[in-house]
C-alpha cells in the first residue's frame, strides 16, 4: 500500500519560515493536499493541488511537490500557526493516503 | 455557510454496533461525494471509506481495515449521511469526521482528491 511519511516534529522561531515535508514514492506525480489541526478543532485544508490556497488561507502558507517529496512552508511563521499538519494524497491502489501529521512548535 | 454536524457516537462493547449520522447544509448534498475520516486518540488522521453522488453511481469505497464491517450510505432527502459500524473492535475507538471530496482531473489529465470541509467530529470508544 502507498504511504506518506512526514517528519514528527519541526521548530521554528517566530517570524522565520518553517518547511514540512511528506515523503512518498513518485509523490510528485500525484497532487497533494495539506491541513491544519490545533487541539481539539476539527483539520482545515490549508493547501490542496499541491500549491493552492483555500479562501481564507493566509498567503504566508505555500506549498510545492516534485520528485517524491511535497513542502509545506509557512512564511513568517506566527503564534497561531503552532499545530499539527497532515499531508495527503490519493493512490489508485490504496485511495486516500494520509501522513502520520507533523506537530509544529513555534518556539 | 457549510456546516457539517455528526452525531451518533459513544461507548460501545467489542463486537456491537453503532450508526453515525452526519447531517449537512450550506451546499447541494447531493451533488457532494463524501468520506468518513478518524482519528484514534493522540493519533493521525484515517481514511475510512467514501460514498459518491448516486449522479455519479453512489458506489462506496473503503479503507482495508474497516472493509466487510463497515457500511456507508447517504438520504439525500434528508441531507444525511451515515456510517454503519459492524464488529466493532477496540482499535475503532476514535473521533470519526464526515467531509466533503472535492475530485477531479485537471486539464493535464491530473487526478486530485481532497477535503474541503469537515464537521466537528462525534467519539466512539469501544471497549468492554
Amino acid at each position: 500500500s502507498y504511504e506518506l511519511t512526514q517528519p514528527p516534529s519541526v521548530s521554528v522561531s517566530p517570524g522565520q519560515t518553517a518547511s514540512i515535508t511528506c515523503s512518498g514514492d513518485k509523490l510528485g506525480d500525484k497532487y497533494a493536499s495539506w491541513y491544519q489541526q490545533k487541539p481539539g478543532q476539527s483539520p482545515v485544508l490549508v493547501i490542496y493541488q499541491d500549491s493552492k490556497r483555500p479562501s481564507g488561507i493566509p498567503e504566508r502558507f505555500s506549498g510545492s511537490n516534485s520528485g517524491n517529496t511535497a513542502t509545506l512552508t509557512i512564511s513568517g511563521t506566527q503564534a497561531m500557526d503552532e499545530a499539527d499538519y497532515y499531508c495527503q494524497a490519493w493512490d489508485i491502489s490504496t485511495g486516500v493516503v494520509f501522513g502520520g501529521g507533523t506537530k509544529l512548535t513555534v518556539l | 455557510e457549510v456546516q457539517l454536524v455528526e452525531s451518533g457516537g459513544g461507548l460501545v462493547k467489542p463486537g456491537g454496533s453503532l450508526r453515525l449520522s452526519c447531517a449537512a447544509s450550506g451546499f447541494t448534498f447531493s451533488n457532494a461525494w463524501m468520506s468518513w475520516v478518524r482519528q484514534a486518540p493522540g493519533k493521525g488522521l484515517e481514511w475510512v471509506g467514501r460514498i459518491k453522488s448516486k449522479t455519479d453511481g453512489g458506489t462506496t469505497d473503503y479503507a482495508a481495515p474497516v472493509k466487510g464491517r463497515f457500511t456507508i450510505s447517504r438520504d439525500d432527502s434528508k441531507n444525511t449521511l451515515y456510517l454503519q459500524m459492524n464488529s466493532l473492535k477496540t482499535e475503532d475507538t476514535a473521533v470519526y469526521y464526515c467531509a466533503t471530496d472535492r475530485e477531479s482531473y485537471d486539464s493535464s489529465g491530473y487526478y486530485y482528491y481532497y477535503f474541503d470541509y469537515w464537521g466537528q467530529g462525534t467519539l466512539v470508544t469501544v471497549s468492554s
